[in-house]
């Protein structure tokens, strides 16, 4: 099972927005609407950021938005800040060998 | 509030055998799957299996499958991680974690890690 691609690294300077893409194939990000993202900081659990492509759990800040277009997801944080330094993941349902797929991760720094 | 609470850091031997525990509260227990979730050091999340702990059907990811045997105590709201062998490469933080929609990770346990020396 082939993880999602997700950029290795994104970086930017705090108040800005930065976009961080999944990409799957049309057996899981691009043919259901079940991709979530994750927050981890270091020596932290994984944290539920957006399910179900474009949802926010209560408590999650309006900042975070989650979207897809065909085979790729994407999250997006405005109003960048500190604190949001840290890994991210995507997940997908998938119809292959296992239910659930996750993205390589991406590391996002804040300048 | 849901609640998924694991077993404290391990350090076993090459060839040892190992369960892991995970609590849950807060939530109807048998309602909701459970998945357990790899990291290795410095590496992303692997889904390893998920249990349905109302009546313990399990899948697995064929990368594990074999490996370990996840199970689940529905009296005590509680699902294992389990190794009859371990082995170094199995070094790693393990999380549980409580399923929602899609089969997709919500509650996230804190994490047990997993260090397997001789």
């Amino acid at each position: 099972q082939s993880a999602l691609t997700q950029p290795a690294s994104v970086s930017g300077s705090p108040g800005q927005s930065i976009t961080i893409s999944c990409t799957g194939t049309s057996s899981d990000v691009g043919g259901y609407n079940y991709v979530s993202w994750y927050q981890q900081h270091p020596g932290k659990a994984p944290k539920l950021m957006i399910y179900e492509v474009s949802n926010r759990p209560s408590g999650v800040s309006n900042r975070f938005s989650g979207s897809k277009s065909g085979n790729t997801a994407s999250l997006t944080i405005s109003g960048l800040q500190a604190e949001d330094e840290a890994d991210y993941y995507c997940s997908s349902y998938t119809t292959s060998s296992t239910p659930t797929v996750f993205g390589g991760g991406t590391k996002l720094t804040v300048l | 509030e849901v609640q998924l609470v694991q077993s404290g850091a391990e350090v076993k031997k090459p060839g040892e055998s190992l369960r892991i525990s995970c609590k849950g509260s807060g939530y109807s227990f048998t309602s909701y799957w459970i998945s357990w979730v790899r990291q290795m050091p410095g590496k992303g999340l692997e889904w390893m299996g998920r249990i349905d702990p109302s009546d313990s059907y399990t899948n697995y990811s064929p990368s594990f499958q074999g490996h370990v045997t996840i199970s689940a105590d529905k009296s005590i709201s509680t699902a294992y991680l389990q190794w009859s062998s371990l082995k170094a490469s199995d070094t790693a933080m393990y999380y549980c974690a409580r399923l929602g929609g899609g089969s997709a990770p919500y509650y996230w346990g804190q994490g047990t890690l997993v260090t397997v020396s001789s």
